[in-house]
């Protein structure tokens, strides 16, 4: 079954480094993604991790896959007050019904001075 | 705004009155999705198309529905059937299965906040 996993709430201080988790339960899945919501607005595609690799980075973030455990994890580097916002994973489940996206919860970061 | 027009903005509705959200797309893809989100959940997948004329139900269609028409629209209409129409709907996009996409990513517009009193 699809079902995606997230806590829902971190506090980081500026600078420091956030580390957004995620799980996952489909062992089929082969993209896995995050986005960022900011109030009022959709969502906004921030990175993406093929299921045959283990970590991306890109400038600030950086995406860890253990596959094995079905984990997913966002790094954000000297987090930023621009960074507040709710961080979903999702991942792309293989269905009958073609290209379909499973959302987490999402988990609210909220960066303090 | 991910290449993706939701209109408008905010919309209100007396209860029982159908309404219709708009979508468009101006990337020539094929596949066109409109979530529903509520406060403090995730998104909810009501209906999805992977190419014109042909639609699926996703988790939660009951009291929706939607046509695809034209490429670069599918409109979703909230009926009155729908128990709970109060909510975030979010339209979004991808390249779908004959696009070759490296990455299957869904790409959202901005969004319509839906308020039926």
């Amino acid at each position: 079954g699809e079902d995606v996993e997230q806590s829902l709430f971190l506090s980081v201080r500026e600078g420091d480094s956030s580390v957004i988790n995620c799980t996952y339960t489909d062992s089929s899945s082969t993209y896995l993604y995050w986005y960022k919501q900011e109030p009022g607005a959709g969502l906004q595609l921030l990175t993406y991790i093929f299921s045959n690799m283990d970590m991306k980075q890109d400038q600030r973030l950086t995406v860890l896959l253990n596959k094995k455990d079905k984990h997913l994890s966002l790094r954000i580097a000297d987090t930023q007050t621009g960074d507040s916002a709710i961080y979903f994973c999702a991942e792309r489940v293989l269905t009958g019904g073609g290209n379909k996206l499973t959302f987490g919860t999402g988990t609210q970061l909220k960066v303090e001075l | 705004d991910g290449g993706i027009t939701q209109s408008p903005k905010y919309l209100f509705r007396k209860e029982g009155q159908n309404v219709t959200l708009s979508c468009e797309q101006n990337l020539n893809h094929d596949a066109m999705y409109w979530y529903r989100q509520d406060p403090g959940q995730g998104l909810r997948l009501i209906y999805y198309s992977q190419i014109v004329n042909d639609f699926q139900k996703g988790d939660i269609a009951e009291g929706y529905s939607v046509s695809r028409e034209k490429k670069e629209s599918f409109p979703l209409t909230v009926t009155s059937a729908q128990k709970n129409p109060t909510a975030f709907y979010l339209c979004a996009r991808s390249t779908g299965l004959a696009g070759g996409s490296r990455s299957w990513a869904q790409y959202f517009g901005p969004g319509t906040r839906l308020t039926v009193t």
